[in-house]
């Protein structure tokens, strides 16, 4: 399986704190994507990282990809209370995205 | 676009009745899939479609689960007959391919919470 292995499974931090989220993988991949997902709602695509690239930002965002050791890291800058929520990775291969378990983050006001 | 729309977000329904949820993609994605998600098991994915096309269903639990996409437009899920182990969130995403990469970012609809009693 190539399915992503987040960790940690949960994390719980200051707001204002940075976040660090890895993701961990078994296969080969085309790229690999990191989502939200708020309580009871769907997943929100953050940001995708292609195979060829080893780093990308979007904002507060700053994500990382070592194929080498099949590994992706989200990173989380100045955290907010709002940035509570489930963080999943997603490996993307041939039209087939699979998701972890997802990190729950908690940010404490 | 009013993004991936499905229908509907809450059902109830006894064991043994055939449920049906419906999803309408995002105009212009050829991907199209149905997840499932428990605290057990976290998001699985079902089964996938690529231009209307199913490619790959090696998740789809039993054969109880079928799942159709007759246009573009237009997919269901469906169960028959339902138990009470099928409760669950029930996602679907769409997304479209990018040159030889396959597909891109998947754009989830809000999901249908599925119990069975």
């Amino acid at each position: 399986s190539q399915q992503g292995e987040e960790d940690p499974q949960a994390l719980s931090i200051q707001e204002g704190e940075n976040a660090t989220m890895n993701c961990s993988y078994k296969t080969s991949i085309n790229n690999l994507q990191w989502y939200r997902q708020n309580s009871g709602r769907g997943l929100v695509h953050l940001i995708l990282i292609r195979s060829n690239e080893r780093e990308k930002h979007s904002g507060r965002l700053r994500v990382t990809l070592d194929t080498s050791k099949k590994s992706s890291s989200l990173l989380i800058t100045a955290s907010r209370a709002a940035d509570t929520a489930s963080y999943f990775c997603a490996t993307g291969l041939a039209g087939k995205s699979t998701f972890g378990d997802g990190t729950t983050l908690t940010v404490k006001p | 676009d009013a993004g991936v729309i499905q229908s509907p977000r809450h059902e109830v329904t006894e064991m043994g009745q055939e449920v049906t949820l419906r999803c309408k993609p995002i105009s212009g994605h050829d991907y199209l899939f149905w997840y499932r998600q428990t605290m057990m098991r976290g998001l699985e994915l079902l089964i996938y479609f690529n231009n209307n096309v199913p490619i790959d269903d090696s998740g789809m639990p039993e054969d109880r689960f079928s799942a159709k996409m007759p246009n573009a437009s237009f997919s269901t899920l469906k169960i028959q007959p339902s138990e009470p182990r099928d409760s669950a969130v029930y996602f679907c995403a769409s997304s479209f391919s990018f040159l030889r990469q396959g597909a891109t970012e998947a754009f989830f609809g809000q999901g249908t919470r599925l119990t069975v009693v």
